[in-house]
């Protein structure tokens, strides 16, 4: 079985700051990895995935998350944030062969303020 | 292309009422997922189900909850004489074919939010 731990339950920062929402995984076996975001209110939003490849993932608003295998995490960056990107962000994971569902973290509620 | 619908967004019920939430896919997605979000919890497993079957109800208790995807109409997920402790976000989602496995997003609706008084 697979499981994923955010340390942190809330991360504050100013706006224009930059910021990494911490996640790690365990797993025996190979895995997939993404991040969700949810706006208050509002069903979750996929933001990226590790599938295969290159290990640094970009999504389109300037986030981006590095698999680091060694250290089995998958830490979501943004170098400058913004007040709309307040929200709060899963991790998940899944198995990459059978079948496995996917496994969220408790997430990581980011206050961005001015 | 409309997303995963949800209704109700917001549902009371007094204990021991039924309550029944409805999941409409996404147009072409025939997998739908089941989550419930606890405050202060990552969103847990409940049940997968394609078309006329249950796949995997691993995360469902094994009281009080069902689910059902039938060949026509949306998923329903129900909950028989609801107790406090099942207030809840319940979120559906969706995928075209096989889910997050085989490295496909699932796509979340936006939630039923349950209270039970």
């Amino acid at each position: 079985a697979q499981s994923v731990t955010q340390l942190d339950s809330q991360v504050p920062v100013f706006e224009e700051a930059p910021v990494e929402l911490r996640c790690n995984y365990s797993s025996s076996v190979s895995v997939y990895l993404f991040w969700y975001v949810q706006y208050p209110n509002q069903g979750l939003q996929l933001l990226l995935k590790y599938l295969s490849g290159s290990t640094l993932v970009e999504s389109i608003n300037g986030f981006e998350a590095e698999f680091n295998k060694s250290q089995t995490s998958f830490h979501l960056r943004k170098p400058s944030v913004h007040i709309s990107d307040t929200a709060e962000y899963f991790c998940a994971v899944t198995h990459t062969s059978g079948y496995s569902t996917l496994t969220f973290g408790k997430g990581t509620m980011l206050l961005v303020s001015p | 292309n409309a997303g995963v619908m949800q209704n109700p967004r917001h549902l009371v019920r007094r204990r021991g009422q039924e309550a029944r939430l409805r999941c409409s896919p996404m147009k072409g997605h025939s997998h739908v997922y089941w989550y419930r979000q606890l405050p202060e919890e990552g969103l847990k497993f409940m049940v997968y189900l394609q078309k006329e079957n249950i796949i995997d109800e691993s995360g469902m208790p094994k009281e009080r909850f069902s689910a059902e995807f039938p060949k026509e109409g949306p998923s329903i997920l129900r909950i028989q004489q609801v107790v406090r402790g099942d207030s809840a976000a319940y979120f559906c989602a969706s995928s075209p074919s096989k889910g997050a496995d085989s490295g496909n997003t699932i796509y979340f609706g936006e939630g039923s939010w349950l209270t039970v008084v």
